[in-house]
């Protein structure tokens, strides 16, 4: 079974600077989808960003990219220009591209801070 | 009005109560799904509904009982509930098929207190 491990509980990171949150994930399959969601105080879980496992690019979606190492097993998110409105819990997740079992899974989430 | 959303925002509810959280979803997908979010613990998924019908149950007591109607809407019926039942469930849809790439869309979840 497949499974994602976020290392990092909780990180802060101070206004304006850079901040690398960490993923490895555990499968055997090579096509699959990968994905970091956001969840704000507000609570509703947002799609940050998403990666697909056959395209050795990085995923960049404005001021937050990933960092994709395949062989690894890695999928870091990097946001650059930190904001307050980043402030939230992160969560690195994994779904299979094929086959009878399509569900998402979630790590166990990074808090992050932002500090003024 | 678009997207995923849950009703109500906020319960309080007795442990001797029935009471209903409401997910819909505007968005044509055909899949939804239940999850339970617990202060630190992680998402832990109950429920998934494929074409209204219910393709896993991840050992989910009784107390809960789901409901799928349509496409459209998701129903979690509680009653009886323990206060460990207290947290945050979230509802999510998702077009299942050839676009897994595109992952969940989430409601904003209902907060439940159990006394």
């Amino acid at each position: 079974a497949q499974t994602v491990t976020q290392s990092q509980p909780e990180m802060s990171v101070q206004e304006a600077e850079t901040v690398t949150l960490s993923c490895t994930y555990d499968t055997s399959e090579s096509d699959y989808y990968l994905f970091w969601y956001k969840q704000p105080p507000s609570r509703q879980m947002i799609l940050v960003i998403r990666q697909e496992a056959y395209k050795q690019q990085n995923a960049t979606e404005n001021r937050f990219s990933v960092n994709f190492q395949k062989a690894a097993k890695s999928f870091s998110l990097k946001i650059s220009d930190s904001q307050l409105g980043d402030a939230a819990m992160y969560f690195c997740a994994y779904r299979s591209a094929w086959g009878r079992d399509d569900k998402i899974i979630f790590g166990k989430g990074t808090r992050l801070h932002i500090l003024p | 009005e678009t997207g995923v959303t849950q009703t109500p925002r906020h319960l309080v509810m007795g442990m001797t109560n029935k009471k209903s959280l409401k997910c819909e979803q505007h968005l044509g997908h055909n899949a939804m799904y239940w999850y339970k979010q617990s202060a630190k613990k992680p998402l832990e998924l109950m429920f998934v509904y494929n074409f209204k019908e219910q393709t896993e149950n991840n050992s989910v007591p009784s107390r809960f009982s789901p409901e799928c109607p349509n496409s459209s809407h998701l129903f979690l019926h509680l009653h009886t509930l323990q206060p460990e039942d207290s947290a945050l469930y979230l509802c999510a849809s998702s077009q299942e098929g050839s676009v897994r790439g595109y992952g969940y869309t989430f409601g904003s979840g209902t907060r439940l207190t159990v006394v």
